[in-house]
């Protein structure tokens, strides 16, 4: 069963230093896996998309990393900010149809405090 | 910045009510999708639409239906709402290519609540 698992549930760090979020998937044929920060009440927004062949991608202060063989992908943040507070959704894609069928994980809600 | 729009943002309507979401976008995109998220839970596909006149039920039953009769407009219709139906409705697109790999947009969302 093709599942996206992420962790940890929900982080809570202090404004300015770095976390590091994890997702575990087992979507297979893997075509690609991208990270969105959904703010409260509002719509997911795009932070990094990494396909196959590509083991990091950095947006600003965000870091995403992909290891293909482990079917593992971190989002690293750096210097957090207090606008940093959100939940972050790692998404996989399959290259099973035209579609591009798309595994939500169910997210890690940090907080950043002051 | 997205181009996607939702209205209304936040509903409270009775049970038995018809309401509809409405969704357009202005990035010319031919792939549309309608997904229903509860607070803390992952988001599910109910709908989507590769483009004019093309319409496909999503993973997650749903008792809505939705039209696709120009580009930008994607309306998702509930004709009798019910409690069970209280939830996040987040509307979404994409540009349409054999790359899966193209940025999907969301709207900021519509809170419905059915009491």
């Amino acid at each position: 069963k093709n599942q996206v698992e992420q962790s940890p549930q929900s982080l809570i760090i202090l404004e300015g230093k770095n976390c590091t979020l994890q997702c575990n998937y087992t979507v297979s044929p893997f075509s690609n896996l991208r990270w969105y920060k959904q703010d409260t009440g509002r719509g997911p927004v795009s932070l990094t998309i990494m396909t196959f062949s590509e083991n990091t991608k950095s947006n600003g202060r965000y870091t995403a990393t992909l290891d293909a063989d482990t079917k593992q992908s971190s989002l690293h943040i750096t210097a957090s900010q207090l606008s940093d507070s959100a939940s972050y959704i790692c998404v996989v894609s399959d290259r099973g149809s035209t579609l591009g069928r798309l595994y939500f994980g169910r997210g890690t809600q940090l907080t950043v405090w002051p | 910045e997205a181009d996607i729009y939702q209205t209304p943002r936040y509903l409270v309507i009775g049970t038995g009510k018809k309401i509809t979401l409405e969704c357009s976008q202005t990035m010319g995109h031919d792939k549309m999708y309608w997904y229903q998220q509860d607070p803390g839970m992952e988001l599910h596909l109910i709908h989507y639409s590769y483009g004019v006149n093309s319409t496909e039920k999503g993973d997650l039953s749903s008792e809505s239906t939705v039209s696709r009769i120009r580009t930008e407009h994607f309306p998702l219709t509930l004709e009798s709402a019910r409690p069970s139906h209280t939830s996040q409705y987040l509307c979404a697109s994409s540009e349409s290519d054999r790359d899966s790999g193209n940025t999907i947009y969301f709207g900021e969302g519509s809170w419905l609540t059915v009491v």
